[in-house]
C-alpha cells in the first residue's frame, strides 16, 4: 500500500499561472482533506471532501478549488497562483468515524514567484 | 471556537524524558491526537487517546489527559536523536471529521 501520495513534489509557478495538485490514496477513506503549511501558522485546511461528491471549505478557501473526483483521488487547483500562496500543502485521508485519525502524503513544496 | 494551543520549542538532552504540552478550549472534544514531523516530511500518527480516558501507554510513549484543565500531555521516554521533529496536537469534536491542529511544538534533542 502506498498510503497517501501526492504529485507534484516540488513546484515553481509565475504571479498568474494556475495549477493542479493531486493527490490519491489507497486506504479506501471515506473523508479527504488539503492543508497548507506556513511558518508559524501551523496546519490550515483549505477544504476537505467528508463523501465521495461532497466538498467543502475550511479555514482558507479563498484562491483554491477542489474536485473530488472518485473516492480515491481529491485535486486542489490553483486558478491564479499569488505570492501569498507559496507554501507547502498537505493532502490527507480518514476512514470512518468515531476516531477519524487522518493520515498524511509527503506534502508539495510550491513557491509562487 | 475551539483552539488548540501548545509551547514552540522544547529541548533535551538524549537519554532524558521529553514532556510536550497542549491545551484546549472546546470541552466537546472526543478525541485528541498526536502528530510527528521529521523534515521536509508529512504528519505522521503517533498516538490518539479517547476523551474519557486519562492516559495511554504505547512503548516510550505516555499520554496523559486531564480533562477538567482540558490539558494533554506527550512524554517520551529514553528521548533519541531520531525523536527531533516538530510535534503536533490535535483534536476532533463529536460528529465532525476536521481536525484542529495546534502549531507544533519543535523538540529538539541533542547528543
Amino acid at each position: 500500500n502506498a498510503g497517501v501520495t501526492q504529485t507534484p513534489k516540488f513546484q515553481v509557478l509565475k504571479t498568474g499561472q494556475s495549477m493542479t495538485l493531486q493527490c490519491a490514496q489507497d486506504m479506501n477513506h471515506n473523508s479527504m482533506y488539503w492543508y497548507r503549511q506556513d511558518p508559524g501558522m501551523g496546519l490550515r485546511l483549505i477544504y476537505y471532501s467528508a463523501s465521495e461528491g461532497t466538498t467543502d471549505k475550511g479555514e482558507v478557501p479563498n484562491g483554491y478549488n477542489v474536485s473530488r473526483l472518485n473516492k480515491r483521488e481529491f485535486s486542489l487547483r490553483l486558478e491564479s497562483a499569488a505570492p501569498s500562496q507559496t507554501s507547502v500543502y498537505f493532502c490527507a485521508g480518514s476512514g470512518e468515524g468515531p476516531t477519524y485519525e487522518q493520515y498524511f502524503g509527503p506534502g508539495t513544496r510550491l513557491t509562487v514567484t | 471556537g475551539e483552539d488548540v494551543e501548545q509551547s514552540l520549542f522544547l529541548s533535551v538532552r538524549e537519554g532524558d524524558s521529553s514532556v510536550i504540552n497542549c491545551t484546549y478550549t472546546d470541552s466537546s472534544s472526543t478525541y485528541l491526537y498526536w502528530y510527528k514531523q521529521e523534515p521536509g516530511a508529512g504528519l505522521q500518527l503517533l498516538t490518539y487517546i479517547f476523551s474519557n480516558m486519562d492516559m495511554k501507554q504505547d512503548q516510550r510513549l505516555t499520554v496523559l489527559l486531564n480533562k477538567k484543565d482540558k490539558h494533554l500531555s506527550l512524554r517520551i521516554a529514553d528521548t533519541q536523536t531520531g525523536d527531533s521533529a516538530i510535534y503536533f496536537c490535535a483534536e476532533s469534536l463529536s460528529g465532525y471529521s476536521t481536525l484542529t491542529f495546534g502549531k507544533g511544538t519543535m523538540l529538539l534533542v541533542s547528543p
